[in-house]
């Protein structure tokens, strides 16, 4: 099963400029990660953020959470190159301890 | 630290044969495993919940002997797929939380392995 729906579905923006991807869940949760996905390999954990919680930054990343819209966006600034990858969101259901992705953004940064 | 190997990253077999894709957790301990498949340009869909010194969770849809999975050690879990057809060809990734993480558990991330793209010719 699919908890969350992800938009755009693809993303491409020149070297520089911020990126925003945002994530919508359906149920209840406990918390809501971001994970990163180069071409064919695993995944990497780039951000969790707290169901009490409305905003968090870890470098270049920002992300905010509106549990009253079951919504959530990741900001990446100053995108580089290497930012180029796919782009989850994750939520754990309320009470469960399985983490249910999204359905992913593609995102290509254009040197 | 939190590293998680799956062996091997690719597999090409014939069809009916079986696959075994392995799921280490190298520094940390795991009663618990999961097992996600991804099919190209598509999201993670969970396939089952490894359980150590149990049975696995399997979720709806997931054929539990076709998709055997055995979780004997706090490190080692294993996914094998039995008389694979060719629709079974797909990208399979591990993950697993350290367990002696207590109440923290519930709010920590999952670490990875780098998955198995598995070809069924």
């Amino acid at each position: 099963s699919q908890q969350g729906e992800e938009d755009p579905q693809a993303l491409s923006i020149q070297e520089g400029e911020n990126a925003t991807m945002n994530c919508s869940y359906k149920t209840s949760i406990n918390n809501l990660q971001w994970y990163r996905q180069n071409s064919g390999r695993g995944l990497v954990h780039l951000i969790l953020i707290r169901s009490n919680e409305r905003e968090k930054h870890s470098g270049r990343l920002r992300v905010t959470l509106d549990t009253s819209k079951k919504s959530s966006s990741l900001l990446i600034t100053a995108s580089r190159a290497a930012d180029t990858a796919s782009y989850f969101c994750a939520t754990d259901l309320d009470s469960s301890y399985k983490l249910i992705f999204g359905s992913g953004t593609r995102l290509l940064v254009r040197p | 630290g939190a590293v998680v190997s799956q062996h091997p990253s690719w597999v090409i077999c014939k069809s009916g044969t079986s696959v075994k894709i392995e799921c280490r957790s190298l520094d940390f301990q795991a009663t618990t495993m999961f097992w996600y498949r991804q099919f190209p340009k598509q999201s993670l869909m969970l396939m089952a919940t490894s359980n150590e010194g149990s049975k696995a969770t399997y979720e709806q849809g997931v054929e539990k002997d076709k998709f055997l999975i055995n979780h004997a050690s706090l490190t080692l879990s294993t996914l094998t797929v039995t008389s694979a057809h060719p629709e079974d060809s797909s990208f399979y990734i591990c993950s697993a939380r350290p367990f002696n993480l207590g109440p923290s558990f519930y709010n920590s991330p999952l670490h990875f392995g780098n998955g198995t793209r598995l070809t069924v010719t």
